[in-house]
């Protein structure tokens, strides 16, 4: 079957660094999409992997294993609006998304 | 460009009854989803189209319908509601048709079924 794990939930302080790791075993792979919700809203597009490698989009890194199955979102110098929960989703062999269930990170002062 | 619409954004329905969902996009994407939301669980797809005037079936379709008969439309009707699809339901959508591309959704539906 295809399975997508994330942690449920991880605790970080304003101005830190927070790694949130994701891993999956999918049929096929298209690449990996890591998506931020805020609590009652939609999911938003963050980053896109579909290489091995490391993506820098400003505070954010997400970087990709495709031979370990595994990926992580990196979230620098964090602020109290980064709270929320980030999703990973894989693209399959149909260009179906499977999506992680999600990691809520809880910034503290 | 308001992007991805849905209406209506809450709604409470008892068992049996049947109701419909919207979903409107304005950015001329081809591609459009409904998805539905649980509490611990990902994002679960129910139907997608690829076109205008064509659906398929997702992961968890029991208990749904869909229509896409204008490109920017795609509804998700419900014929008799059960306790089980109490759920956030949001509908997305997507430039390309069969490769990767950004989805982009809407601001989700919150349904509750008595």
């Amino acid at each position: 079957g295809q399975n997508i794990d994330q942690p449920t939930e991880m605790t970080a302080t304003e101005g830190a660094i927070v790694q949130i790791n994701c891993t999956y075993q999918t049929s096929g792979f298209n690449g990996l999409f890591w998506y931020q919700q805020h609590a009652g809203e939609a999911p938003t597009f963050l980053s896109y992997n579909v290489l091995d490698g490391l993506e820098e989009k400003g505070r954010f890194s997400s970087f990709l294993s495709r031979s370990k199955g595994y990926s992580y979102l990196l979230l620098k110098e964090l602020q109290m609006k980064d709270s929320a929960s980030y999703l990973c989703a894989v693209m399959d062999s149909n260009y179906q998304l499977i999506w992680g269930a999600g990691t809520k990170l809880i910034i503290k002062p | 460009n308001a992007g991805v619409t849905q209406t209506p954004k809450f709604r409470v329905l008892k068992t049996g009854q049947s109701m419909t969902l919207l979903c409107a996009q304005d950015m001329n994407h081809e591609y459009m989803y409904w998805y539905r939301q649980d509490p611990g669980m990902g994002l679960r797809l129910i139907h997608y189209s690829v076109g205008e005037g064509t659906t398929a079936k997702g992961e968890v379709p029991d208990g749904y319908n869909v229509s896409r008969l204008k490109k920017q439309n795609f509804l998700l009707g419900l014929e008799s509601a059960a306790p089980s699809q109490t759920s956030v339901y949001f509908c997305a959508s997507s430039r390309l048709a069969g490769a990767p591309d950004t989805q982009y959704f809407g601001p989700g539906t919150r349904l509750t079924v008595l």
